[in-house]
């Protein structure tokens, strides 16, 4: 099946830096979507992007889906910005979401 | 719009128990993921459901069995627990194979 790696594993950063978490795939995919998970569990939805650049606020995403990738770019962050972020891809027609092991990210004042 | 919603929120159980965990899609969705996340691990998908059937099932025993309702809402039964399935349960819901949403999750703990 689809593998996802994510990097890097863990992030430190100082409140108001800039970063830019990676996600690579192996395959195709149709469906590629970022989380954040927050400190009770629950998935927050950041982006469904299987290609192209969205912008959401001080978050943007970009997807080259024929180099199998994606991007997630978190400026000037913020102390709540804290927790786990997850890319999950589909591969074809419905098959179910494939996450990676996710990157911890900690903003510290 | 409720969202994905879960119940219970937690749960303990004892070895050899069975687990009922519930589901409400988000309006308008059709199908509904099951997904199970152990400590410092990312979800791992277990079923889906569609149209009230399983449609596609990841790489967990027979014990972990499920349904859908008429009115697309989903359970996950779990017989026989074992201390390896405390986990956070995720449900999620999607029409068809376009963006997923998760509930909020069920942390199991099986003592």
């Amino acid at each position: 099946g689809i593998q996802v790696e994510q990097s890097p594993p863990d992030l430190i950063l100082q409140e108001g830096a800039n970063s830019t978490l990676r996600c690579n795939f192996s395959d195709s995919v149709n469906n590629l979507q970022w989380f954040h998970q927050n400190p009770w569990g629950q998935l927050i939805n950041l982006f469904y992007i299987p290609s192209g650049t969205k912008q959401n606020g001080r978050l943007s995403a970009t997807t080259v889906a024929t180099e199998r990738y994606s991007l997630l770019y978190i400026s000037s962050s913020q102390t709540t910005d804290s927790g786990v972020y997850f890319c999950a891809v589909g591969s074809s027609g419905n098959t179910p979401l494939v996450f990676g092991k996710g990157t911890r990210l900690s903003v510290i004042a | 719009d409720a969202g994905v919603t879960q119940s219970p929120t937690h749960l303990i159980k004892t070895r050899g128990q069975q687990v009922t965990l519930r589901c409400s899609p988000k309006s308008g969705h059709d199908t509904v993921s099951w997904y199970q996340q152990a400590l410092g691990q990312g979800p791992q998908f277990i079923f889906q459901y569609y149209e009230e059937e399983e449609r596609q099932r990841g790489n967990f025993p027979d014990r972990f069995s499920g349904h859908q309702f008429p009115n697309y809402s989903s359970e996950l039964n779990v017989n026989a627990l074992l201390l390896g399935d405390s986990a956070l349960y995720l449900c999620a819901s999607s029409l068809g194979a376009r963006e997923a949403f998760f509930g909020q999750g069920t942390r199991l703990t099986v003592v």
